[in-house]
């Protein structure tokens, strides 16, 4: 099955810097990478997802890159602000929608944002 | 427009009890899928369903069992329960044949003593 590593498990920077966290994965078949934000005690929400017919994507100060050959994808958060403090997990899967659709996530990175 | 709502969101068991978690979907999502979060880790996938049947299934025991009601709602099952069950258990919907992701319910706080 999936497996899903997640670097680094924590990672602490000033307010306005950039903050970059990576994954890898072991299965070719998967083509849909989230990423997901969570605070203390609550859910997980879907901050951004690349599929395997794009390198990068980008939304506001969020952007992930992927690189299939290797299997590898990242999640940058530039001009980061306190309230990106938080657990941030990134996932692989087959597409949604499918009957073999289920994410494997990596263990997630404790980004802690210092004013 | 309801999300993904889950019961109860928080539950204290002794070893050895059974438990029951219930899920009720976003609107329009007629999948259900059940994730295992341990304190510190990522969600881990227990199971799926889809047309009240268990279409996968992750490397859980079968203590952990599952059902779909035909108003696509679900439930959780755990016997025998283990200190090691202690746990944030997610609820996440989906719709069969529609290329975007879950939502997440906001998850039952489980923990066995």
């Amino acid at each position: 099955g999936e497996n899903v590593e997640q670097h680094p498990s924590t990672l602490s920077v000033q307010e306005g810097d950039s903050a970059v966290i990576k994954c890898t994965y072991s299965d070719s078949a998967s083509n849909y990478f989230p990423w997901y934000k969570q605070e203390l005690g609550k859910r997980p929400q879907l901050i951004i997802d690349i599929r395997s017919n794009v390198g990068e994507k980008k939304d506001q100060r969020i952007a992930v890159t992927l690189n299939k050959t290797a299997k590898h994808f990242s999640l940058h958060i530039t001009e980061t602000q306190p309230e990106d403090s938080a657990v941030y997990f990134c996932a692989a899967s087959t597409p949604p929608g499918g009957s073999n659709y289920k994410l494997t996530f990596g263990k997630g990175t404790l980004l802690t944002v210092n004013p | 427009d309801a999300g993904v709502t889950q019961s109860p969101t928080h539950l204290i068991k002794t070893r050895g009890q059974q438990v029951t978690l219930r899920c009720s979907p976003k609107s329009g999502h007629d999948t259900v899928s059940w994730y295992q979060q341990a304190l510190g880790q990522g969600p881990q996938f227990i199971f799926q369903y889809y047309e009240e049947e268990e279409r996968q299934r992750g490397n859980f025991p079968d203590r952990f069992s599952g059902h779909q009601f035909p108003n696509y709602s679900s439930e959780l099952n755990v016997n025998a329960l283990l200190l090691g069950d202690s746990a944030l258990y997610l609820c996440a919907s989906s719709q069969d044949n529609k290329n975007y992701g879950y939502t997440f319910g906001s998850g039952t706080r489980l923990t066995v003593v």
